[in-house]
């Protein structure tokens, strides 16, 4: 199975700071990784998609970026209602694999 | 737009089986492949397996595939899972999903609020 870790586990931040999430792959999945944002008590939301694709209706002010086994989630001005926790998946192989998840807590 | 609906028991005793079905409204089954994930409580989110639509091509994650079946009804358009001998390791949020395949990779775009399934005698 291929493993992702996330790092860090949890950050806090202030509203319109710059956010980094990373995640790391244990082998190569080229650019098939996808992230979500998961609310409490709610089900996980499609962010971007093939490293760096907007899915619909997500703002602009989420990116994504990486290749190979490194991969980057930026939230380039953070809002209050991004505080929720953010997952990475690899869609290279099965089994599909995520990421522990980065809990982000908007200050 | 695409809604999806799990629906099935909130309790199951340990060795039973666990079945839930995931109605999928606003969109038809046709073309798609279609994932179960669980979600321990307090926990990460965990793959399960999928099956495409004409019931083709289903794959399972490795530490379930002895005890896990997922099936699909067209004309119903509803796919089901099936997770037999059940713990209280299973005791997690269950989520129906729709893969976009195709899209470069694979993304869950589409995805049921989630049932909670507790194993307990």
């Amino acid at each position: 199975d291929i493993q992702m870790t996330q790092s860090p586990s949890s950050l806090s931040a202030p509203v319109g700071d710059r956010v980094t999430i990373s995640c790391r792959a244990s082998q190569t999945i080229r650019n098939f990784l996808n992230w979500y944002q998961q609310k409490p008590g709610k089900a996980p939301k499609l962010l971007i998609y093939a490293t760096s694709t907007l899915h619909s209706g997500v703002p602009s002010r989420f990116s994504g970026s990486g290749s190979g086994a490194d991969f980057t989630l930026i939230i380039s001005s953070l809002q209050p209602e991004d505080s929720a926790t953010y997952y990475c998946q690899q869609s290279h192989t099965t089994p599909r694999t995520f990421g522990q998840g980065t809990k982000v807590e908007v200050q | 737009q695409v809604l999806l609906q799990e629906s099935g028991p909130g309790l199951v005793k340990p060795s039973e089986t666990l079945s839930l079905t995931c109605t999928v409204s606003g969109g038809s089954l046709t073309g798609y492949y279609w994932s179960w994930i669980r979600q321990p409580p307090g926990k990460g989110l965990e793959w399960i397996g999928h099956i495409y639509y004409n019931s083709e091509f289903a794959s399972y994650d490795p530490s379930l595939r002895s005890r896990v079946s997922i099936s699909v009804d067209t004309s119903k358009n509803q796919f089901s899972l099936r997770l037999t001998s059940v713990s209280a390791a299973d005791t997690a949020v269950y989520y129906c999903a729709r893969v976009l395949y195709g899209s470069g990779s694979s993304p869950f775009d589409y995805w049921g609020q989630g049932t909670l399934v507790t194993v307990s005698s």
